[in-house]
Parts: C-alpha cells; structure tokens; sequence
C-alpha cells in the first residue's frame, strides 16, 4: 500500500523553464511535507518542506505547494538549471501524532536538458 | 562530524551469513534512523533510536533485522541468516531531535547484495 505516490518516474525539462514534479498521498494523518533531492551514490539531501497549516513554502528557486483537499503537492523549480538533475523524493510524516519517521514515494528523475 | 557516515559502502555475502552495518551519525544528534531502499523504490522505515531508547520497532521485516544504539551515538544494524531478499541499499539518517519539522539529514547508505 503505498502511501506516498509519485506517479512520473521521469521528467525532462529544457534548461531556464519550469520543472513540476508531483506527489500524491492518501493518509490523512499525514501533516509534514518533504521533498529531497539525491544525485548517484549520494544520500538523498533535504531540499524544502511544508507544514500542512501552510498551502505554499518558497526558498529561493524552489516552491512547493500543498492541496490537502486534494492529497496533492507539487515542487516548482523556476529557472530549471542543469545541476538540478537529479532524483526527486516526496516525504511525508505524521509529526504531530508522535511519529516522525519519513514515508517516502518513489522518486521522480529529473533530467534538465540543456 | 560533519555528516552521517556509513561502513561499509558495500557488503556482498552469501546466503545465511550474518551482516552488521555500521552508522555515525552527526555528533550532538540525538536522533537517529534506520531504512531500507530497494532498486527503483524510495526509503522505507526500519527503526529508529531517540538517544539509546528504541521508541520504534515497527519496520522491521522480521526478527532477523536488529538494530542497537548503546552509547547514544554509533549505531549498528544486523540482518542474522541472510536472505536473496534482504538485498538492498540501506540507509542511516540523523536529526538533531525528535519533532516535526526536525530535517534528516542521510548518509550515503550500504548496499548489500546476498547472493
């Protein structure tokens, strides 16, 4: 059963546009949002979060929205660059009910073309 | 240290065998997790340790996963009797606390291959 779905398991973007990668999730105890980043033979590393009293999180080039109606977030990179090629993880927790631990999705690989 | 710091980065071993891998987590963390990547999958929740206290147990598959934590600091883990299906990239992470909101911070990971 997995919890966390991302649905695209791949993405090409031109260099300078916008990349969207999306994540659905279907438990709603759900209610602290992750999105990391890993490049080969590394660990994946944080890249932004949202908690779910907030509809949108923004650091610098990243943003990632959430619809908790909808069970849906989404990570906006804007400009794409081409060190943002990488593997893409949704993550959620259930923080406020006492557990903390990550459930990941499966990854979305980012190619950005230059 | 300055990050998390796995050994070894590759373990291959023969079915039955015992395996034990090693994490170092980010000095002064008290938190420390433990998952299990399979090819094409995400992390999946093993464990965790909150200081030497094992608050969560649940991801483990079977009684032949253990993990420990006896000084609050280095952590092992160990898969007794190997199987083909144990095969995977496993993955240390620290947090400076419990909590949400609390970032993890990922080692490079072990990849075990049991043949």
């Amino acid at each position: 059963d997995q919890q966390v779905k991302q649905n695209s398991p791949s993405l090409s973007v031109q260099e300078g546009r916008i990349s969207i990668l999306n994540c659905d999730y279907t438990n709603s105890m759900f209610d602290y949002f992750l999105w990391y980043k890993k490049y080969p033979a590394e660990g994946p590393t944080f890249l932004i979060s949202i908690s779910s009293i907030k509809d949108k999180n923004e650091d610098g080039r990243f943003t990632v929205f959430l619809n908790k109606s909808a069970k849906h977030l989404s990570l906006h990179i804007v400009p794409s660059q081409p060190g943002d090629s990488a593997v893409y993880f949704c993550a959620a927790s259930a923080g406020n009910f006492g557990n903390e631990k990550l459930t990941f999705g499966t990854g979305t690989r980012l190619t950005i073309i230059p | 240290g300055a990050g998390v710091s796995q050994s070894p980065r590759y373990k291959v071993t023969k079915r039955g065998q015992d395996v034990t891998l090693r994490c170092d987590p980010i000095s002064s963390h008290a938190t420390l997790y433990w998952y299990q990547q399979a090819l094409g999958q995400g992390p999946e929740f093993l464990t965790y340790f909150n200081y030497e206290a094992q608050p969560d147990k649940s991801g483990l598959p079977s009684d032949r996963f253990s993990a420990e934590r006896p000084e609050g600091s280095i952590s092992t883990l160990t898969i007794q009797r190997t199987e083909q299906r144990d095969s995977a990239m496993y993955r240390c992470a620290s947090s400076r606390t419990r909590g949400m909101g609390e970032t993890q911070y990922f080692g490079p990971g072990t990849r075990l291959l049991v043949l």
